[in-house]
């Protein structure tokens, strides 16, 4: 079964407003998350870093204050895409390694739009 | 920056072996080769990892060449639910808290 749990799955929001993006550790704690966007026939995109009690680490171009990250305990991260527009409208993975396992987990995905 | 070469696409029929090639020239000594797939609008999967040793479990086997510039992943015999794209990627570690940089990928079609 899922290890990390994504919600919601899909979402519709008009141009303007903000979406918040939930990622669950299931059965584990996981002290760091990482949050990607992934675009139509492209790949995964790494936007961000989330730290457990700490500032998210973003990676080069990607705007903090657009994209805020939470990871307020041991077992969730949130993305909130603020102020969203069309242009954001994408498939938003979120994934958490397990302690003692070498692989990462994937979260199964949120599918952003924005009209 | 992905540190991988992959063919963009490749067909396999049902029931046959899928080869799936990975260049990873630049590879370190202590990197690790990791494979993942994506079947559409869903979350990456784990596959399977090697160091220099070739790797077996359930789901495929990992070719590993002699100089770890190259590998290749098997899978012994494609289903339709094998039709994905698959993502070859090096890891420098087997720390938890590394990144995971993908790359485009290959986009396996599995034909009946």
């Amino acid at each position: 079964g899922a290890v990390v749990s994504q919600h919601p799955s899909r979402v519709i929001c008009k141009s303007g407003t903000s979406v918040k993006i939930e990622c669950r550790s299931l059965d584990f704690q996981a002290t760091t998350m990482f949050w990607y966007r992934q675009f139509p026939k492209q790949s995964l995109m790494l936007m961000a870093t989330s730290n457990e009690g700490s500032k998210a680490t973003y990676e080069q171009g990607v705007e903090k204050d657009k994209f805020l990250i939470n990871h307020a305990s041991l077992t969730l991260s949130t993305l909130t895409v603020t102020s969203a527009h069309p242009e954001d409208s994408s498939f938003y993975i979120c994934s958490a390694p397990r302690g003692g396992l070498t692989e990462a987990f994937f979260g199964q995905g949120t599918r952003l739009t924005v009209v | 920056d992905a540190k991988t070469t992959q063919p963009p696409s490749m067909d396999c029929a049902e029931g046959r072996a899928a080869n799936l090639p990975c260049n990873h020239s630049t590879i370190s000594g202590n990197e690790y080769v990791y494979w993942y797939r994506q079947i559409h609008s869903q979350g990456p999967q784990y596959i399977i990892h090697g160091l220099k040793n070739n790797e077996t479990n359930e789901m495929a086997s990992l070719i590993i060449t002699e100089d770890r510039k190259s590998s290749t992943l098997i899978l012994p015999h494609a289903t339709l639910r094998d039709t994905a794209v698959y993502y070859c990627i090096v890891r420098v570690s087997l720390n938890r808290d590394d990144k995971i940089i993908f790359g485009k990928g290959t986009r396996l079609h599995i034909l009946p």
